[in-house]
């Protein structure tokens, strides 16, 4: 079984340019998690999806910041008019739904923003 | 209110030695308590997790202990190995609304 696929592992941005940063869980898992980790600010969560629903979009900075879960097999983090201070590791993580607390992590999208 | 705090920040240990991580928690909702290791350019990973069913929880050498009244749990790593060398994150995630409160992380080092 596949993991949690991640795509573009790395990306080069100009300041004020957008980056979309893609994830496809694991087959079956119905809950899809957006994390951002810097050496400053650790692992933050950013917004999650159950069964394509958002649920929880908390941790979103609101104004540069979208997700969408279009479909069962992927999402898309987007980030408008990328900041050097959006320069970050991007996880994307999946869950079973129905009690299964267990995320799984994909590799990463290292976003650097020049 | 709804943090992990996770002590120490880096930890050296010798080979054979038992590697004791802690954290603990402010909020009374949080019901699940994963830890995860990362190694340098991966992701974290899922190494063990507790819910406050129980005060224990064993996996070969790695050993969650688990105190609600006083809402700490810990990490302990029996006859550490050069190989567990990683960064630790604790966390912490409350039933119904699955997102992770990740600690700040500890940085083991084994020597061998």
């Amino acid at each position: 079984n596949a993991g949690v696929i991640q795509t573009p592992r790395h990306k080069v941005t100009g300041k004020g340019q957008e980056a979309t940063l893609w994830c496809e869980p694991i087959s079956g898992h119905s809950a899809v998690f957006w994390y951002r980790q810097t050496i400053v600010q650790g692992l933050e969560f950013l917004t999650y999806f159950r069964n394509q629903a958002p649920i929880d979009d908390s941790g979103m900075p609101k104004e540069r910041f979208s997700a969408q879960m279009p479909n069962q097999s992927h999402s898309t983090l987007k980030i408008q008019s990328t900041q050097p201070q959006d320069s970050a590791v991007y996880l994307c993580a999946s869950s079973k739904t129905g009690g299964g607390y267990e995320q799984y992590f994909g590799p990463g999208t290292r976003l650097t923003v020049l | 209110q709804q943090q992990v705090r996770q002590s120490p920040q880096s930890l050296t240990v010798w080979e054979g030695e038992t590697a004791i991580l802690n954290c603990s928690y402010e909020d009374s909702t949080f019901d699940y308590f994963p830890w995860y290791h990362q190694f340098p350019g991966e992701s974290p990973a899922l190494l063990i997790a507790i819910r406050p069913v129980s005060n224990k929880k064993e996996d070969g050498r790695f050993t969650i202990f688990f105190n609600k009244r006083e809402k700490k749990f810990s990490l302990h790593i029996a006859d550490s190995q050069p190989g567990d060398s990683a960064t630790y994150f604790c966390a912490a995630s409350t039933g119904g609304n699955y997102k992770y409160v990740f600690g700040a992380g500890t940085r083991l080092k084994v020597i061998a």
